[in-house]
């Protein structure tokens, strides 16, 4: 039972071009949301998070959008660089319950120079 | 701070052969998890602690792993008979209550 879903792969953008990575939900415990990045040999890396009372977070370049409703965040990055081609992950947790995180399976991002 | 401090980084061995992994968690972090990455599964959480203690252990495959946090700066993670299927990365990650987590930078686990 995947709870958390990253229905694409891999994605492909040209440098300066915005990239957007999608991520679906089904647990309505859910109300803390992260996203990693991950390069090869190494750990995932934070990136940025956003809790379930708001619907936008921003830092820099990277913007999470969190539709409650359609359970459905996305993470945009402008302009794209081909330093940030790596996987990325969504993560999930329960603050009042299950404090771990739930991941999806990733997301590869290739920005072409 | 150094941040996850995870040993090995690199682990070959036989199989039915005793496998433990170590962890050094942030100082200050009260939450300790361990993941496995492999292909088919993805990132899973196999435990985690708080304040040493284990909360969940519903991720532990089977009885051959075990986990153990004796103090709040040491964690490991053993396997005993390992077998090839248990080849993966594993991470530690740490947290404090309502904070991100911050990831090891794993130990990839080869069993032959």
């Amino acid at each position: 039972d995947q709870q958390v879903k990253q229905n694409s792969p891999s994605l492909s953008v040209q440098e300066g071009r915005i990239s957007i990575l999608n991520c679906d939900y089904t647990n309505s415990m859910f109300d803390y949301f992260l996203w990693y990045k991950k390069y090869p040999a190494e750990g995932p890396t934070f990136l940025i998070s956003i809790s379930s009372i708001k619907d936008k977070n921003e830092d820099g370049r990277f913007t999470v959008f969190l539709n409650k409703s359609a359970k459905h965040l996305s993470l945009h990055i402008v302009p794209s660089q081909p330093g940030d081609s790596a996987v990325y992950f969504c993560a999930a947790s329960a603050q009042s319950g299950r404090r771990a995180l739930t991941f999806g399976s990733g997301t590869r991002l290739q920005v072409q120079p | 701070d150094a941040g996850v401090i995870q040993s090995p980084r690199h682990e070959v061995t036989e199989m039915g052969q005793e496998v433990t992994l170590r962890c050094k968690p942030i100082s200050g972090h009260d939450y300790l998890f361990w993941y496995r990455q492999t292909m088919m599964r993805g990132l899973e959480l196999l435990i985690y602690f708080n304040n040493n203690v284990p909360i969940d252990d519903s991720g532990m495959p089977e009885d051959r792993f075990s986990a153990k946090m004796p103090n709040a700066s040491f964690s490991t993670l053993k396997i005993q008979p390992s077998e090839p299927r248990d080849s993966a990365v594993y991470f530690c990650a740490s947290s404090q209550q309502y904070t991100e987590a911050f990831f090891g930078q794993g130990t990839r686990l080869t069993v032959v």
